[in-house]
């Protein structure tokens, strides 16, 4: 089966630094995404893993490691806009030849000033 | 270069009704997939259209049916609604040959069931 877990909710404050983290078991693994989701809006892409290692992109990068299923978010320079949900999403290929999305249930990072 | 679209941005219904929502990819995507999210959760895959043909379908039943046409847009139908279909209904695109098929999303449509 898939599953996907990362924490509820998380706290922090402008200029801080948060690592938001994700585990996840999959059997046909095929890249791991991450998410920012505003209240009420659509999820926009923040970064892709599909090999091991860091990404880096600005104020955020994303690390994987395939051999522990785990993955994580780093937020530097927290701004206020940045309170929002982050979800974490895992591409499993196993069986089927389309490219779904398998998310988690998403993390609420609440920046305050 | 337009985003994903969706239409309709509301829709309200009652149990037992048919509803058909719409999706428009980014311009040049072939691929479309649609996601249900319910309040406080991520979003769970429905299926995936590519070359007008349903070719994934995750945990729905039968009652969630779509369509891909020519011009890469898509529906999605639910039939018999019920009270627990009440979310938000959001589509993605993405272009199938490209490394990482990024899924772009569109604004949602937010179904309420009464």
């Amino acid at each position: 089966g898939q599953n996907i877990d990362q924490p509820t909710e998380m706290t922090a404050t402008e200029g801080a630094i948060v690592q938001i983290n994700c585990t996840y078991q999959t059997s046909g693994f095929n890249g791991l995404f991450w998410y920012q989701q505003h209240a009420g809006e659509a999820p926009t892409f923040l970064s892709y893993n599909v090999l091991d290692g860091l990404e880096e992109k600005g104020r955020f990068s994303s690390f994987l490691s395939r051999s522990k299923g785990y993955s994580y978010l780093l937020l530097k320079e927290l701004q206020m806009k940045d309170s929002a949900s982050y979800l974490c999403a895992v591409r499993d290929r196993s069986g089927q030849a389309g490219t779904a999305l398998i998310f988690g249930k998403g993390t609420t990072l609440s920046v305050s000033s | 270069d337009a985003g994903v679209t969706q239409s309709p941005t509301h829709l309200i219904k009652t149990r037992g009704q048919q509803v058909t929502l719409r999706c428009s990819p980014k311009s040049g995507h072939d691929t479309v997939s649609w996601y249900q999210q319910a309040l406080g959760q991520g979003p769970q895959f429905i299926f995936q259209y590519y070359e007008e043909e349903e070719r994934q379908r995750g945990n729905f039943p039968d009652r969630f049916s779509g369509h891909q046409f020519p011009n890469y847009s898509s529906e999605l139908n639910v039939n018999a609604l019920l009270l627990g279909d009440s979310a938000l209904y959001l589509c993605a695109s993405s272009l199938e040959v490209t490394a990482g098929n990024e899924q772009f999303f569109g604004p949602g449509t937010r179904l309420t069931v009464l």
